[in-house]
């Protein structure tokens, strides 16, 4: 999966927990992207980040933080889940001009 | 709003049909229109198309790319079970933000 590491594979919590999931790059690109993926909506843009400590929202940010201490680290954290954001998120990396390449997703289930 | 329209949703095929897939594309700032095939795991990258009119083709897929119509099309001849997946096609910006079509699912029967 172009050197790109999604921890955990599968994660249930429950209902106003807070959840960190973790992206890790060995590729060393500069651009990184959290996305869900839903029944009907397809993929959709949380955040991004185009360097270290440089993020910005995506289309369906409300309820999501990011943050990129490490160019090879991305962190996307949902501070108080709710059941709306069970998914499967995928994190995704990118250099300029080239496309973008997909960790192997992590499920999550907010009961 | 930016936004990325595929269709078909769905597509059921016999093995040796010809498909085509389509979307189209309202995006500002557009630098390459993209296509993903996703079987039941992560997208993996098909083609990648930056000029108008200009066939990539790898194998039994082609796709070709429209920018004054803002469309494209993917062609699968001969199709066979294992093209069986979820086609998406993707749009990025010269941002380099990625935006993505809800996907067209094809399922290629025996």
């Amino acid at each position: 999966d172009a050197g790109i590491t999604q921890s955990p594979r599968h994660k249930v919590t429950e209902t106003g927990t807070p959840v960190t999931l973790r992206c890790h790059q060995t590729e060393n690109h500069r651009y990184m992207y959290w996305y869900r993926q839903d029944p009907g909506h397809g993929l959709r843009l949380i955040h991004y980040s185009y360097g270290v400590k440089d993020t910005d929202k995506g289309e369906v940010s409300d309820g999501y933080s990011v943050s990129r201490s490490k160019t090879e680290d991305f962190l996307l954290t949902l501070e108080s889940a709710t059941s709306s954001q069970t998914s499967v998120y995928f994190c995704a990396i990118s250099r300029d001009r080239a496309q973008v390449a997909f960790g192997s997703g992590t499920r999550l289930t907010v009961v | 709003e930016d936004k990325v329209v595929q269709s078909p949703l769905s597509l059921v095929v016999h093995e040796g049909d010809t498909v085509t897939l389509n979307c189209s594309y309202e995006v500002t700032n557009f630098r390459s229109l993209l296509w993903y095939k996703q079987e039941k795991k992560a997208p993996t990258f098909l083609f990648m198309l930056t000029s108008s009119g200009i066939e990539k083709k790898s194998g039994r897929l082609s796709s070709i790319l429209d920018k004054k119509e803002l469309f494209s099309i993917l062609n699968i001849t001969a199709t066979q079970t294992g093209d069986s997946a979820v086609y998406l096609c993707a749009v990025a910006n010269t941002g380099n933000q990625f935006y993505f079509g809800t996907g067209t699912s094809l399922t290629v029967i025996p």
